[in-house]
């Protein structure tokens, strides 16, 4: 079957820096795309990795590793606004997205 | 642009009853998707469709159906609503780009509890 793994929960100081990990396995690969969703609020769309290496976009960056089916969303100089669920997914051969359960990452002051 | 945006944010129903969400897009994106999402899972595909006219199934089908007659919007139906359709559905778009690079934007979702 096919498969997403992410951490429940993670807890950060504000100022600091975190990384959310995601395992996947799934039948085919046509990238990885992380979201970011406020609570009450819909997904929005923060990155896509369909190569190996680091995508960096302003304070956030992704991960990929195609070959160990990981990839980590890598948050920088966090602010109490970063405080919310994000999701990674992975496109199927199929190109339908396979959803892991999101990580709640809570900022503390 | 608005975006996509989904009607009612908000609805409460009995078991037996029926009832439509609406999906609009002004993107003018070809695939449409229908979500629902429970806690402490992953959202998870009802239908889809890939343009104007045709819709397809995806993970958790039953108990639901969808229509897309015109291509800036999206209805999924619920015949006879059951407690276990008690979630948070949400909408998306895309466009298809051949290389992968679909990404989907999401509607604001509707909160619907099933009594």
């Amino acid at each position: 079957g096919q498969n997403i793994d992410q951490p429940t929960e993670m807890t950060a100081t504000e100022g600091a820096i975190v990384q959310i990990n995601c395992t996947y396995q799934t039948s085919g690969f046509n990238g990885l795309f992380w979201y970011q969703q406020h609570a009450g609020e819909a997904p929005t769309f923060l990155s896509y990795n369909v190569l190996d290496g680091l995508e960096e976009k302003g304070r956030f960056s992704s991960f990929l590793s195609r070959s160990k089916g990981y990839s980590y969303l890598l948050l920088k100089e966090l602010q109490m606004k970063d405080s919310a669920s994000y999701l990674c997914a992975v496109m199927d051969s199929n190109y339908q997205l396979i959803w892991g359960a999101g990580t709640k990452l809570i900022i503390k002051p | 642009n608005a975006g996509v945006t989904q009607t009612p944010k908000f609805r409460v129903l009995k078991t037996g009853q029926s009832m439509t969400l609406l999906c609009a897009q002004d993107m003018n994106h070809e695939y449409m998707y229908w979500y629902r999402q429970d806690p402490g899972m992953g959202l998870r595909l009802i239908h889809y469709s890939v343009g104007e006219g045709t819709t397809a199934k995806g993970e958790v089908p039953d108990g639901y159906n969808v229509s897309r007659l015109k291509k800036q919007n999206f209805l999924l139906g619920l015949e006879s609503a059951a407690p276990s359709q008690t979630s948070v559905y949400f909408c998306a778009s895309s466009q298809p780009g051949g290389t992968g690079t679909d990404t989907q934007y999401f509607g604001p979702g509707t909160r619907l509890t099933v009594l």
